[in-house]
């Protein structure tokens, strides 16, 4: 089955304590990308990839790392977590990022940082 | 606002009925997206209709696209209330070359309710 998946889907953790969501593809895309979801903000991206080796920031990247070293995978790290990342965070992937392809979101992490 | 704004903001309507949601923005496009939340849940992609397209359908689902005016609309007919649910449109833009960089902006949703 194509999908996404992500993991954990739900984390609390302490202020500081490193961590990383791990967001996986199995539909050969080239394209993957973070996101977070707030209440009364939306869906804000932290960070994208448009390939293997190629990723960029994106509106909110402040905090974040990421890495992409396989096609397939595009972990997402918080080195330092704050409480104002506690957050709703969906990994996405498309096709190509070069003609606006159709995005398809893992099931989302919940992230409660004390 | 480099992002679209839903309107209403919420709706809720008895099974059976139409759901129009609508869809505005500021800025040159190369397509915009509608996706569909159920609470707390992945998102999942409904239509993508394109700068050079006025109108779409998929099944229950017809979208509008006016370049023109800057919006788009969603229309659900014969709701159900399976249709619950938060309703996105996300703008796909372009640079000046023409490269999306699969960039979407979302907009803050639309949360529908179907009462049976």
């Amino acid at each position: 089955e194509a999908q996404v998946t992500q993991n954990p889907r739900y984390l609390i953790t302490v202020t500081g304590k490193k961590l990383t969501v791990t967001c996986s593809q199995n539909m050969n895309h080239e394209y993957m990308s973070w996101y977070r979801q707030d209440p009364g903000l939306g869906l804000r991206q932290i960070y994208y990839s448009m390939n293997v080796e190629v990723t960029d920031k994106g509106d909110v990247p402040e905090g974040y790392k990421v890495s992409r070293k396989e096609k397939r995978n595009f972990p997402l790290i918080l080195e330092s977590p704050s409480p104002n990342q506690t957050s709703l965070y969906f990994c996405a992937s498309s096709l190509s990022y070069r003609f606006g392809e159709t995005q398809y979101f893992g099931p989302g992490t919940r992230l409660l940082v004390l | 606002s480099q992002q679209g704004e839903e309107d209403p903001q919420a709706l809720s309507i008895q099974e059976g009925e139409n759901a129009t949601m609508n869809c505005s923005y500021k800025t040159s496009i190369n397509n915009l997206q509608w996706y569909r939340q159920n609470s707390g849940r992945g998102l999942v992609h409904l239509i993508l209709i394109r700068s050079n397209e006025r109108e779409k359908h998929s099944g229950r689902l017809r979208v509008t696209l006016d370049t023109s005016k800057k919006s788009s609309s969603l229309l659900i007919t014969a709701s159900r209330a399976a249709d619950t649910a938060s309703y996105f449109c996300a703008l796909g833009k372009t640079d000046a070359g023409g490269t999306s960089y699969g960039k979407l902006t979302f907009g803050q949703g639309t949360i529908l309710t179907v009462h049976p």
